[in-house]
């Protein structure tokens, strides 16, 4: 069985560029999460997604990121424009449901913004 | 937010030797998740408890939930060089439905 699948793996920008990280979960799994993880850190939540609904977007920078999951399965995070604080990891991870409690996490996507 | 306390920040052992980390919250929660992520990789799950008192093992890895539920640890057994990462626990809140990942504890083995 496939993994979590996120691309790209690294990208470097310059500063008020914008950036689409793409996540791909596990097939079946009706729960999709991007988290951000800076440098010595745990990952943060940014958005839980239940199927397409976005259920817990609390976190979520709105004025510069945006995220969807149009169909349900696949999912985009965007950053729009960019801020050199920005520069972290973001992680994409998947469950079979929010409270099953196991999360399979993508290799995630490295961001440098210059 | 919830804040998930791990310990120790950094271990340095020895190959072969026991390895003991925790992980504690100043709340009741539901369920402890411990994962091991490695250098340009995304953390991989290890261990999922989902009663207080819980006793899981995977391999030379055990992890226990804290009879508290305050409280998670994780024990690894007789260290080999490719436990070396940074290992995180997670935590669901008794209230809400968002984990929350600790700050980690770096594992190196010396060989």
């Amino acid at each position: 069985e496939a993994g979590v699948v996120q691309s790209p793996r690294y990208k470097i920008i310059e500063k008020k560029q914008p950036v689409a990280f793409w996540c791909n979960p596990i097939s079946g799994h009706n729960t999709l999460y991007w988290y951000l993880q800076n440098l010595g850190q745990g990952p943060e939540l940014l958005i839980r997604y239940e199927n397409e609904e976005a259920v817990d977007d609390s976190q979520l920078p709105k004025d510069r990121f945006s995220a969807e999951r149009l169909k349900g399965v696949d999912s985009t995070l965007k950053i729009q424009p960019a801020e050199l604080g920005d520069s972290a990891v973001y992680l994409c991870a998947s469950s079979a449901g929010t409270r099953s409690g196991e999360q399979y996490f993508g290799p995630g996507t490295r961001l440098t913004v210059t | 937010g919830q804040q998930l306390n791990q310990s120790p920040q950094s271990m340095f052992i020895q190959e072969g030797e026991d390895v003991s980390m925790n992980c504690t919250s100043s709340s009741i929660f539901n369920t402890w998740l411990w994962y091991k992520q490695e250098p340009g990789e995304g953390p991989v799950l290890l261990i999922a408890l989902y009663k207080a008192g819980e006793l899981t093992s995977n391999g030379r890895l055990t992890a226990q939930f804290g009879i508290t539920r305050k409280d998670s640890f994780l024990n690894i057994s007789a260290s080999i060089p490719s436990d070396v990462g940074i290992y995180f626990c997670a935590g669901l809140p008794n209230t809400g439905n968002q984990f929350y990942f600790g700050t980690g504890t770096s594992l190196t083995v010396i060989p």
